[in-house]
């Protein structure tokens, strides 16, 4: 079946303009993760869903960063005032369980200039 | 802040070697996992051992965990080209639902 889609691949955008990032995670996974990574790093958590509520938000970095997941399905990750540390790719994840294995998708590159 | 970090940072080998990879990590897990990453792709899921568990195997992979040492390894046998891609451990927490916390990476080149 389909993995994780998220789209756009990449997105280049002026600092302080608005963006939205779109994660189609694979049918019938409860629980939706939203990570970033940066150039030789490992991926941070951003932002956690259960569903249709962020079960753990902790690592969203301030209030310009906010995601959505209102039908239990798809999630959009939006970042208001974009700034250049905010360039990176910005990885989605879903899982079947909250203890089973993350698939990921392959990212949207953010390239902020 | 990373709560796994690998060591090395960096592996070269040739075809046919086996290659070993460490993970340590701070604080008590649930699980931890490993993940593999092709250049420009998202992460794979390998392999995730509890934390009750001492050893796994998948195919040419086999995972270690100490907890007493909050410690762990992947070893992959008999390497090939196309095992060259950075790995990740990742750890699951105790008490805080799912949450994974990954490492830095180690970047695995398999020379043929």
């Amino acid at each position: 079946g389909a993995g994780v889609s998220q789209t756009p691949s990449n997105k280049v955008t002026e600092k302080g303009k608005y963006v939205e990032l779109r994660c189609d995670p694979i049918s019938g996974h409860t629980a939706l993760y939203w990570y970033r990574q940066s150039l030789g790093q490992g991926p941070e958590f951003l932002i956690y869903f259960q569903g249709t509520g962020a079960a753990d938000d902790s690592g969203l970095p301030n209030d310009r960063f906010f995601a959505v997941r209102p039908e239990g399905s798809v999630s959009t990750l939006k970042i208001q005032r974009t700034e250049r540390g905010d360039s990176a790719v910005y990885l989605c994840a879903s899982s079947l369980t909250a203890d089973s294995p993350l698939h990921f998708g392959n990212g949207t590159r953010l390239t902020v200039t | 802040s990373q709560q796994g970090e690998e060591d090395p940072q960096a592996l070269s080998i040739q075809e046919g070697e086996n290659a070993t990879m460490n993970c340590s990590y701070k604080t008590s897990i649930n699980n931890l996992q490993w993940y593999r990453q092709n250049s420009g792709r998202g992460l794979v899921h390998l392999i995730l051992i509890r934390s009750n568990e001492r050893e796994k195997h998948s195919g040419r992979l086999r995972v270690t965990l100490d907890t007493s040492k909050k410690s762990s390894s992947l070893l992959i046998t008999a390497s090939r080209a196309a095992d060259t891609a950075s790995y990740f451990c990742a750890t699951g927490p105790e008490t805080s639902g799912s949450r994974l916390t990954f490492g830095e990476g180690t970047q695995l080149t398999v020379n043929p």
